[in-house]
């Protein structure tokens, strides 16, 4: 079981259209980091969302951090080709270690 | 660039073969990181080391040695490898030892064990 789910595992869309994908855990994080890595390179760090119901925004990316903070969402509004990649959420958990989702993979078609 | 940068890029090595991962990073930073990102599993913390001393091995098999001989390098020592070990091996680091510390990575290393 992972502590950190992602769904879907793969996304395929054409460029243009929204979407959403999805980071859900049955327990508590302090906060929740989101990553974007692209292929021969390593995670890129998008946002960090901290607070209960936070809604950040980078550009056409929308982060939200759920109320009980279990779970965050990223969505993407008018998907372009340079947003292909995978996409990690990552936490902090019980202060010793990091975990990390297995992420979703999201590949925008031209 | 990230700042943090990986050697070699990529390496095939045998089982019997003994080899070194380099990192550098050129941040400043106090804190750097091995990670293990296999195709089917989350991304997987390997050694962590805060300021030159190593603070957290999660339980990694000894056939990897970290090695911090300062606070901007970071190797990592391969020897008698399983085909098992090939992954993508990333290095990163923070300023502080703290996972809530933004990490920056390195692009990695890509081995491949024969």
């Amino acid at each position: 079981t992972q502590l950190l789910e992602q769904s879907p595992q793969f996304l395929s869309i054409q460029e243009g259209e929204n979407l959403t994908v999805y980071c859900n855990s049955s327990s508590v994080f302090s906060s929740l980091q989101w990553y974007r890595q692209e292929p021969g390179e390593g995670p890129v760090l998008l946002v960090t969302v901290v607070t209960g119901g936070e809604v950040k925004k980078l550009k056409r990316l929308t982060f939200q951090f759920g109320d009980a903070r279990k779970d965050s969402s990223l969505h993407i509004t008018a998907a372009q080709p340079g947003d292909t990649g995978l996409y990690l959420c990552a936490g902090p958990f019980r202060d010793d270690k990091i975990i990390f989702g297995k992420g979703t993979r999201l590949h925008i078609l031209p | 660039e990230t700042g943090v940068t990986q050697t070699p890029r990529h390496l095939v090595m045998g089982m019997t073969n003994k080899k070194s991962l380099k990192c550098e990073q050129h941040l400043g930073h106090n804190a750097m990181y091995w990670y293990k990102q296999s195709a089917k599993k989350p991304l997987e913390l390997m050694f962590v080391y805060s300021l030159e001393e190593r603070v957290e091995n999660n339980s990694v098999p000894s056939r990897f040695s970290p090695e911090c001989p300062n606070s901007s390098h970071l190797f990592l020592h391969l020897h008698t490898l399983q085909p098992e070990d090939s992954a993508l091996y990333l290095c990163a680091s923070s300023q502080g030892g703290s996972f809530t510390d933004t990490q920056y990575f390195g692009p990695g290393t890509r081995l491949t064990v024969l």
